[in-house]
This record gives C-alpha cells, structure tokens and sequence, in this order.
C-alpha cells in the first residue's frame, strides 16, 4: 500500500496570507489527524477528521482549520499567517477503528516558512 | 490532561551499547502508548505499541518496551544499538477516546561507529 502523501513538500508565504496543504491517506483510512511540528513546542496535535467530521481538536486558534472529503482525503488551512507558524506540519491517518485501537501513520510533512 | 515527558533529551552511545529511554505520562484512565522514530530526513515511523496485554512490546529492529502502569512508565529499550540507530524518538500516548496523540519532547539519540 501507498503511504501517506502530503503535498506541496515545501512551502513559503509571507505574513499575512493564508495556505492549503493537502493530505492523502492511507488507502482504505478513514481518519486523518494533523500535527505541528516545531523545535520549541515539539508536536502538537492540531485536529482530527473522521468521515468528514472534525472528531477532535487541540488547542489552536481559529486560523487553523481544516476539512475531510468523501474520498477521505484532507486539507488544513491556515490564514493571516504569522511568523510563529512557521514548522513542518505532518499528516497521519488511521483506520479508525473504534475504542481507541487505531494507529496512526504519518507522511512526510510540508515544511511552511513565512517571511 | 494528558501529558508525556521524555526526560532525556540527548544520549549519545556508542555501537553494541544497551539503550534505554525513558518516558512517562500523566493521565488517569485508560491508554494506548506509542514509540515511533523519525530517522534523519525522513517521516515518523512506528516502533511499536502497546494497546493492552502483555506489557512487554517488541517493535521492529530489535525494539521493545515495557509498560509499568504503576509507575505510569513506557521505557524503550535495546540491547544493542547500531549506527543506523541514529534518531530521535518521541514517546506518545492517547486516550481511547480518539485519535489526538501527546507526544513527549523527543529525545535525540547519536550513536558513535
């Protein structure tokens, strides 16, 4: 099986604007989760889609937002980017298997940095 | 709230040596506990988990964990580690109430040839 595929790999933007990333998963996944990833606050857990429902959600303002489409694959948004969102930002998905017996798997990120 | 703390941050061994790191979490109810590894320049990749059962896991490469859930304690161990070893790995938890990880700060290992 494909993993998880994340696209753009790289990204810049200036303050100020907004950006899309986008996120495949797993085939046959059902849930996909999105982390931030920075040298100061390690990963943090930003929200997670479940058939196109975000299911949970950490503790980031409303820039952040995100959605999950039939096919089960996701985009995270993020407007009037600051400085401080600058991080490689990972996707994961998981069966979703009910209970709490899922893993997760994540791709390779997209690193965002803003000017 | 839940929360994860590796308390070594940098270890640096060299080859055949023991590893053992250490990782605790805070939290009351039931958990699911996590070791996955981000190689240089690459993505995080499962090492193993522990759901329930038996609390020593092994994982891939020769990994394995314990879960002491007296000591709210998830340590990875391996007896022998490689240059390949060379990582950071990041302890992680969650409640079986969704898929949200906590995950502990990391810790960088370098493992001299």
């Amino acid at each position: 099986k494909a993993g998880v595929t994340q696209t753009p790999r790289y990204l810049i933007k200036t303050r100020g604007q907004q950006v899309t990333l986008s996120c495949s998963p797993i085939s046959g996944h059902r849930s996909v989760s999105w982390y931030q990833q920075t040298p100061g606050q390690g990963l943090q857990f930003l929200f997670e889609y479940f058939s196109e429902t975000q299911r949970n959600k950490g503790n980031f303002p409303g820039r952040f937002s995100g959605r999950q489409f039939s096919n089960s694959r996701s985009e995270m948004n993020v407007s009037t980017l600051e400085l401080g969102d600058s991080a490689l930002y990972l996707c994961a998905s998981s069966p979703g298997f009910a209970g709490g017996l899922d893993t997760q798997y994540f791709g390779p990120g997209t690193r965002l940095t803003v000017l | 709230a839940q929360s994860v703390s590796q308390h070594n941050h940098h270890v640096i061994l060299s080859e055949a040596a023991s590893l053992e790191l250490g990782c605790n979490y805070s939290y009351g109810g039931t958990v699911n506990l996590f070791w996955y590894v981000q190689y240089p320049g690459q993505h995080l990749q499962l090492l193993l988990k522990y759901f329930s059962g038996d609390p020593l896991v092994k994982g891939i490469k020769g990994f394995e964990a314990e879960f002491i859930k007296s000591k709210f304690s998830f340590n990875l161990r391996k007896p022998s580690v490689q240059w390949s070893d060379t990582a950071e790995y990041f302890c992680a938890v969650k409640n079986n109430a969704g898929n949200m990880l906590t995950f502990g700060g990391g810790t960088r290992l370098m493992v001299k040839p």
